[in-house]
């Protein structure tokens, strides 16, 4: 069945430091591919997203890019701020009429000042 | 555009009782709507799919009669936590998904359900 794996967390990054959270997914067909971030205590929303290979999706200086040779969606940025720090949840869409979401285990960031 | 609201944001009940969560779509219809659990620290457990004018579909494990789904309109779901018990003590989450629109999902901020 489809399903993604995020990198395990906490990451604990430096204010200003380069960030990389890891995303690979197994599918069948092309799916469309999400990152959604958590604040504490709120419900998710859409950070990026992209629906074909070698699509970029950007926001906020967030990056990620469609990999279908390697599967792979791995969330960069390049300078990171405290308010940042979040749970990052990478997320496939099936490519059904119903487009359920199928979601990574989710990588918690904590950024130091 | 795109908010998904949920209420109540929070609620404590006590064990045997029912509670009804609600989602609305506030400015887009929503032929789909999803709801999720999550627990501390984890990721999301999608319960069930909600499509308007029909029954729900639950995702395997997931007791339906324990976890009743009304999608009555295009902007309204809503799950009822039936003789809830301290298990059920969750944070739940509901999304839904644009009529016509990309497979993208617009996210509630969530309903934090104590059971005592």
């Amino acid at each position: 069945g489809n399903s993604v794996t995020q990198m395990e967390g906490p990451v604990t990054l430096s204010e200003e430091a380069f960030l990389t959270i890891n995303c690979t997914y197994t599918a069948t067909g092309y799916p469309s591919l999400f990152w959604y971030v958590q604040y504490p205590g709120e419900g998710l929303q859409l950070l990026l997203k992209a629906t074909k290979a070698d699509d970029k999706g950007s926001n906020k200086g967030f990056e990620a890019t469609y990999r279908k040779e390697t599967t792979s969606f791995h969330l960069e940025k390049g300078s990171v701020q405290v308010s940042d720090s979040a749970v990052y949840f990478c997320a496939l869409a099936e490519p059904s009429n119903t487009g359920k979401l199928i979601f990574g285990q989710g990588t918690t960031l904590q950024v130091k000042p | 555009g795109a908010v998904v609201s949920q209420h109540p944001s929070w609620v404590i009940c006590k064990s045997g009782t029912s509670v009804k969560i609600e989602c609305r779509s506030l400015d887009f219809q929503a032929t789909t709507m999803f709801w999720y659990r999550q627990f501390p620290k984890q990721s999301l457990m999608l319960m069930a799919t909600s499509n308007e004018g029909s029954k729900a579909t639950y995702e395997q494990g997931v007791e339906k009669d324990k976890f009743l789904i009304n999608h009555a309109s295009l902007t309204l779901s809503t799950l009822t936590v039936t003789s809830a018990h301290p298990e059920d003590s969750s944070f739940y989450i509901c999304s839904a998904r644009r009529q016509g629109g990309s497979y993208e999902q617009y996210f509630g901020p969530g309903t934090r359900l104590t059971v005592t």
